[in-house]
């Protein structure tokens, strides 16, 4: 299976801290799009962002930004000056073109801590 | 708020019955997928259907079935329900069921729980 990898399971870190979401994908496709979503308590997919795999420019949302990098298939996600109201799940999903699912890693915990 | 709305927020189930979760999805939106999230665990892909046919299936058993309606709204059924079925099921609607996969809206989630 083209699996997606979220190696941190859990993070805490105390607020204005900077902090790193990493991922790793496994694909076949020569096209294919990654995306970030968060999940707050209350449960519904939040999406972040959108990037296509001949898009390798990073990319800033404010206090978001992501660093796309093929050679390594990473699409790593850092929120900087962290604040408690970023505490939340967070997925890294990938798609392909051609096929509708996304394909989920098993997220990452992210805990601020006041 | 995305605008996709689910029902029922919660419900629990003994093992081997039935049950039908709804799904009213963005407006304007034609496209609506189901998702599967076990506790501590990524959304797993179930079905996706676009205008009413079912547009693609993940690995799951013939007894999770789906239907979309011409408001597209739509129900997703589990049969025989087991105890691994207790999980978040998600449902998600998009603009578009084309090649390239467009933003998801995500609902609040039905939490079944099968005892």
């Amino acid at each position: 299976a083209q699996k997606v990898t979220q190696a941190q399971t859990e993070i805490s870190v105390v607020e204005k801290e900077d902090v790193t979401l990493d991922c790793v994908y496994e694909t076949r496709d020569t096209t294919y799009y990654l995306f970030w979503y968060k999940q707050p308590p209350s449960g519904e997919l939040v999406f972040l962002i959108r990037r296509n795999s001949f898009d390798e420019q990073n990319e800033i949302s404010g206090r978001y930004s992501w660093n796309f990098q093929k050679s390594t298939s990473s699409f790593n996600f850092t929120i900087t000056a962290s604040q408690v109201v970023d505490s939340a799940v967070y997925f890294c999903a990938r798609s392909s073109q051609g096929a509708q699912k996304l394909v989920f890693g098993q997220g990452t915990r992210l805990t601020i801590n006041p | 708020e995305t605008g996709v709305t689910q029902s029922p927020t919660h419900l629990i189930k003994t093992r081997g019955q039935q049950v039908t979760l709804r799904c009213s999805s963005q407006s304007g939106h034609n496209t609506v997928s189901w998702y599967q999230q076990a506790l501590g665990q990524g959304p797993q892909f179930i079905f996706q259907y676009y205008r009413e046919e079912e547009n693609g299936r993940g690995n799951f058993p013939p007894r999770f079935s789906g239907l979309q309606f011409p408001n597209y709204s739509s129900e997703l059924n589990v049969n025989a329900l087991e105890l691994d079925d207790s999980a978040l099921y998600l449902c998600a609607s998009s603009l578009s069921a084309g090649p390239f996969p467009g933003e998801l809206f995500f609902g609040e989630g039905s939490r079944l729980t099968v005892l």
